[in-house]
C-alpha cells in the first residue's frame, strides 16, 4: 500500500509570490490534515478535510487555504509569501476517524522563501 | 501560546542506558496525549499513546507515563538503541476531536 505523498520535495519562492503544495493520502483514506513545522514551534495545525469539507482549522492567517478533491487528494495553497513562511509543510491522512494513532504523515514539502 | 511543551530540544545517552524525554501541557481539556517519532527527511510516525485515564501504558521497550495533576508526561526508552535516534513529539489532543497540538520536539541522539 502506497504511503502519503506530498509534492515537491523542495521548493523554493520569494516574498510575495504564492504557492501550491500537493498531497495523496494513503488510498481509502478520506480525511487530510495539514501541519507546518518550523524549528522553534515544533508542529503546527494549519487544517483538515474530510470528504472534500474543512472540518478544522487552526489558528493560520487567511493566506494559508486548502481544499480536497473527490479523490481525496489536498492541496495548500499560500498567496503573499512572507519570510517567516519557510517551513517543512506536512500532510497527514487517516481513514475516516480515529485517533493519531491512525495518522500517517508524508515526508513533507520544504517551502524557502526569499 | 504553546500549549504543548518540550523543554529538552536535544538529549544524547548512551546505548543500553534508559532514555527520558518530559513533555508539560497547559490546557486542562487535553485528554488523549501520543508520541511520534520522526527521522530527518521522513514524516513523524506514532509511537505510543495513553489516555487521560491511565498513568501508565507500555509497549515493548516504550513506556508513556501520565502525571494529570502536574500536567506532565514523559517517553521511557529502555534499553536504548542506535535506532532510537531520532526527534520525539509530544502531542496532545482531546480524543474524539483530530486536531492535534504539537510540541517542539526533542533530538535524541543515542551514543554507540
Amino acid at each position: 500500500k502506497a504511503g502519503v505523498t506530498q509534492t515537491p520535495r523542495y521548493l523554493i519562492k520569494t516574498r510575495g509570490q504564492q504557492v501550491t503544495l500537493s498531497c495523496s493520502p494513503i488510498s481509502g483514506h478520506r480525511s487530510v490534515s495539514w501541519y507546518q513545522q518550523t524549528p522553534g514551534q515544533g508542529l503546527q495545525f494549519l487544517f483538515e478535510y474530510f470528504s472534500e469539507t474543512q472540518r478544522n482549522k487552526g489558528n493560520f492567517p487567511g493566506r494559508f487555504s486548502g481544499r480536497q478533491f473527490s479523490n481525496s487528494r489536498s492541496e495548500m495553497n499560500v498567496s503573499t509569501l512572507e519570510l517567516g513562511d519557510s517551513a517543512l509543510y506536512l500532510c497527514a491522512s487517516r481513514a475516516q476517524t480515529g485517533g493519531g494513532e491512525k495518522l500517517f504523515f508524508g515526508s513533507g514539502t520544504q517551502l524557502s522563501v526569499l | 501560546d504553546q500549549q504543548v511543551k518540550q523543554n529538552s530540544p536535544s538529549l544524547s545517552v548512551q546505548e543500553g542506558r534508559i532514555s527520558i524525554l518530559n513533555c508539560d501541557y497547559t490546557n486542562s481539556m487535553f485528554d488523549y496525549f501520543l508520541w511520534y517519532k520522526k527521522y530527518p527527511a521522513e514524516g513523524p510516525t506514532f509511537l505510543i499513546s495513553i489516555s487521560s485515564i491511565k498513568d501508565k501504558n507500555e509497549d515493548g521497550r516504550f513506556t508513556v507515563f501520565l502525571n494529570k495533576s502536574a500536567k506532565h508526561l514523559s517517553l521511557h526508552i529502555v534499553p536504548s538503541q542506535p535506532g532510537d535516534s531520532a526527534v520525539y513529539f509530544c502531542a496532545a489532543c482531546n480524543f474524539g476531536n483530530e486536531k492535534l497540538t504539537f510540541g517542539t520536539g526533542t533530538r535524541l541522539t543515542i551514543i554507540p
